[in-house]
C-alpha cells in the first residue's frame, strides 16, 4: 500500500469547514483513498473513500486531485464532536483477496474543533 | 455496516498472566483483524484471522505471544500471553463490512493495563 503524509495537527472553528489534506504521491492506479477517524477512546470509524472522482456522503466530501497524488477531506460544518484523529489510508479496494479489510495506519491528523 | 462487540472493554492485569479478548461480529465474515494501539501511537496490525486456518501474523508479532482463535465466521479471540507492562495498549478487532463492501469496521477496543 502507498504511504501517505498528513499534517500532525489542525484547528478549526465550530461551524466552519474543516479541510484535511493528505499527500499520496506514490499511489498506484488501482489504489483507493480511504479516510477514517478515531474519536478519543473509541475504535476507528470509516468516513469515506474514492478512486479518482470526488465523493460525498452524509459525513464528508472527498476531493482527489486529477493526478491523484493528493486529496482533501472536507467536513462542511465542523462540530465539537468532530474532534478526532483523522487517518488517510491508500489501499487496493474490493471484496476478496488477502488485503481485504486490512489497513495500514499512519500517524494521522489531530483535528481540534473549538467553540 | 457491521457491528463489532469486544469484551472486556478494559482490564488491569498482573505481569506474567494472560488475558483473552473476545470479538463478536453481527454478520458472517471470512477475515477478522486484530490491531494494537500503544499509548499515543497509531494502530498496528497484529494478525489476520481466517476461519478454518491458522492466523497470519505481521512482522514483529508471534503466535506464542498472541495466540488467536477463529472458531466460526462471527467470532474470534486474541490472547495476550505472559504479559509485561510493555503490553499495555488498546487492542482492537476489525472486520470488513460484508459482501461487496470494502470498508472495515472496528470494535470499541480493549484497554489493557499491565502492572
Amino acid at each position: 500500500d502507498a504511504k501517505t503524509t498528513q499534517p500532525t495537527s489542525m484547528d478549526c472553528a465550530e461551524g466552519r469547514a474543516a479541510n484535511l489534506p493528505c499527500n499520496h504521491s506514490t499511489i498506484s492506479g488501482n489504489e483507493y483513498v480511504y479516510w477514517y477517524r478515531q474519536i478519543h477512546s473509541q475504535g476507528p470509524q470509516y468516513i469515506i473513500h474514492g478512486l479518482k472522482n470526488n465523493e460525498t456522503n452524509e459525513m464528508a466530501s472527498l476531493i482527489i486531485t486529477e493526478d491523484r497524488k493528493s486529496s482533501t477531506l472536507i467536513l462542511p460544518h465542523a462540530t465539537l464532536r468532530d474532534t478526532a484523529v483523522y487517518y488517510c489510508i491508500v489501499r487496493v479496494a474490493g471484496a476478496g483477496g488477502t488485503s481485504y479489510g486490512k489497513l495500514t495506519f499512519g500517524q494521522g491528523t489531530i483535528l481540534t474543533v473549538h467553540p | 455496516s457491521a457491528v463489532i462487540s469486544q469484551k472486556p472493554s478494559r482490564d488491569i492485569c498482573q505481569r506474567g498472566t494472560s488475558l483473552t479478548i473476545q470479538c463478536q461480529v453481527d454478520s458472517q465474515v471470512t477475515m477478522m483483524f486484530w490491531y494494537r494501539q500503544q499509548p499515543g501511537q497509531s494502530l498496528t496490525l497484529i494478525a489476520t484471522a481466517n476461519q478454518g486456518s491458522e492466523a497470519t501474523y505481521e512482522s514483529g508479532f508471534v503466535i506464542d505471544k498472541f495466540p488467536i482463535s477463529r472458531p466460526n465466521l462471527t467470532f474470534s479471540t486474541l490472547t495476550v500471553s505472559n504479559m509485561s507492562p510493555e503490553d499495555s495498549s488498546i487492542y482492537l478487532c476489525s472486520a470488513p463490512g460484508g459482501a461487496g463492501v470494502s470498508e472495515a469496521f472496528f470494535g470499541q477496543g480493549t484497554r489493557l493495563t499491565v502492572v
